[in-house]
């Protein structure tokens, strides 16, 4: 798992509460990703970071947003949760190895919003 | 942007039998097509992945074939085992500039012994 670990794994928050996911790589990579995984949609990128306080937007990015102050650490918040904000959480981390490029997840955070 | 498809949403097969995944891509551009397998429970983790410059790449029992001209790519799983059974997703990078991967959908493959 190239030591990727979200916390928490699992989470349930009222709507429009506030809720920030964790993610830390102990690798050292570059790039990091939060998505989030609904049936029938796969893996659909939040937002992406490509070094320390350089962020930017995935797909469906209204209503997050991220954080990077350390290169070990990505986070993601939630300003004000909803329903539609129930899902599971993947955070990535990517570099290259063997002049391949990896991406390494993390276990995923299970998050539902009432 | 980039935009990939992925057929079947669900396959099953008996086991030692053969599993094929196939997925489309928009951008022809795209250079990098892994694979990832996620277990229930389990963040995905690649498999398998193939360059633009590479028309197969084989692992063991598993394959990947890449039509450029097409635009196509597929996942040959041989000889399937139950350990097998699980959600496979393909991904292709776009020309876009840093490592941001498009995904499909996953296919929910399920082994019967």
């Amino acid at each position: 798992d190239a030591g990727i670990t979200q916390s928490p794994r699992h989470k349930v928050t009222e709507t429009g509460t506030p809720v920030t996911l964790r993610c830390h790589q102990t690798e050292n990579h570059r790039y990091m990703y939060w998505y989030r995984q609904d049936p029938g949609h796969g893996l659909r990128l939040i937002h992406y970071s490509y070094g320390v306080k350089d962020t930017d937007k995935g797909e469906v990015s209204d209503g997050y947003s991220v954080s990077r102050s350390k290169t070990e650490d990505f986070l993601l918040t939630l300003e004000s949760a909803t329903s539609s904000q129930t899902s599971v959480y993947f955070c990535a981390a990517q570099g290259t190895i063997g002049g391949n490029t990896e991406a390494f997840f993390g276990q995923g955070t299970r998050l539902t919003v009432v | 942007g980039e935009n990939v498809e992925q057929h079947p949403s669900t396959l099953s097969v008996q086991e030692g039998d053969s599993a094929v995944i196939k997925c489309t891509y928009s951008d022809s551009a795209s250079n990098y097509f892994p694979w990832y397998k996620q277990e229930l429970g389990k963040g995905p983790q690649l498999i398998i992945d193939i360059r633009s410059n590479v028309g197969e790449k084989k692992d063991q029992r598993i394959a990947v074939t890449l039509n450029k001209t097409a635009k196509h790519f597929s996942l040959h799983i041989t000889e399937t085992q139950p350990e097998d059974s699980a959600v496979y997703f393909c991904a292709a990078e776009p020309s876009t500039g840093g490592f941001k991967t498009i995904f499909g959908a996953g296919t929910r493959l399920f082994v019967k012994a």
